[in-house]
C-alpha cells in the first residue's frame, strides 16, 4: 500500500524545537525528491522545502530557511524536518509530499500527500 | 515574488458546471497543477501540467491555461466535489500556491 504517514507534530513554545518525520511504503523512496508543504489553521497551502533523492540537494523557503532541516534517510524510508526558532506563524499542519517525477529531475508538483501532522506554536 | 488569484469560494448546484479560476501574471507561460483537499484527508492531485489527468480522477475535471489565467472546471457536478481546491505554479525554482477555493455544492 502506498503512503506517507507523518508523525512528530505537537504543541511548543515560541524559541523551541521539534522534529517531524515521515515514514514512507509502497514504493521506492530512493528514487523521489520529497517535499515538506503546510496549512496555517484557515490559511493556504505553502510550500516548505524540498530535497533531492539521494538527499545531496535542498530547497527552503524564504519564511524558514536558517531555522529548518529537511533530512532523509533512504534505507529507512524516512523524511525528517527539524524545526529550530519556532515562531507563532509557524502554526500549521505539516504534510510531507512526494515529487512526481524520479531521479536528478524535479518534476514540482506533487503526487501522493500524507494526511498532515499539526504543529501548534503558543506560549 | 509571484503571486496567484483565486476565488475565496464558488458554488454550484448538482449537476451543473464549476469553473474555477487562478491567476498570475503570464500563467499561460507557466505549467500549472490543481489540488483538492477535503476535511481530514491527504490532497489529492487532480489536475498536472494544465490540463491532464491523474489516473483515478473522472473526466468531469478539467484544465486549461492561457494568458494570465487558468481554468478548473467541473462539468456535472456532483456532491463528492465539494472540497477546497487549489492552483499552484512554480517560479524560479519555488513552489507557489493559491489562495484556495472552496467549492460548494448547493
Amino acid at each position: 500500500q502506498v503512503q506517507l504517514v507523518e508523525s512528530g507534530g505537537g504543541v511548543v513554545q515560541p524559541g523551541r524545537s521539534l522534529r517531524l518525520s515521515c515514514v514512507v511504503s509502497g514504493f521506492t523512496f530512493n528514487n523521489y525528491p520529497m517535499h515538506w508543504v503546510r496549512q496555517a489553521p484557515g490559511k493556504g497551502l505553502q510550500w516548505v522545502v524540498t530535497i533531492s533523492y539521494d538527499g545531496t540537494n535542498t530547497n527552503y523557503a524564504d519564511s524558514v530557511k536558517g531555522r529548518f532541516t529537511i533530512s532523509r534517510d533512504n534505507s529507512k524510508n524516512t523524511l525528517d524536518l527539524q524545526m529550530s526558532s519556532l515562531r507563532v506563524e509557524d502554526t500549521a499542519v505539516y504534510y510531507c509530499a512526494r515529487d512526481a517525477f524520479t531521479g536528478r529531475i524535479l518534476g514540482w508538483y506533487f503526487d501522493l500527500w500524507g494526511r498532515g501532522t499539526l504543529v501548534t506554536v503558543s506560549s | 515574488s509571484y503571486d496567484l488569484t483565486q476565488p475565496p469560494s464558488v458554488s454550484v448546484s448538482p449537476g451543473q458546471t464549476a469553473s474555477i479560476t487562478c491567476s498570475g501574471d503570464n500563467l499561460g507561460s507557466k505549467y500549472v497543477w490543481w489540488y483538492q483537499l477535503k476535511p481530514g484527508q491527504s490532497p489529492v492531485l487532480v489536475i498536472y501540467q494544465d490540463s491532464k489527468r491523474p489516473s483515478g480522477i473522472p473526466e468531469r475535471l478539467s484544465g486549461s491555461n492561457s494568458g494570465n489565467t487558468a481554468t478548473l472546471t467541473i462539468s456535472g457536478t456532483q456532491a463528492m466535489d465539494e472540497a477546497d481546491y487549489y492552483c499552484q505554479a512554480l517560479d524560479s525554482s519555488t513552489v507557489v500556491f493559491g489562495g484556495g477555493t472552496k467549492l460548494t455544492v448547493l
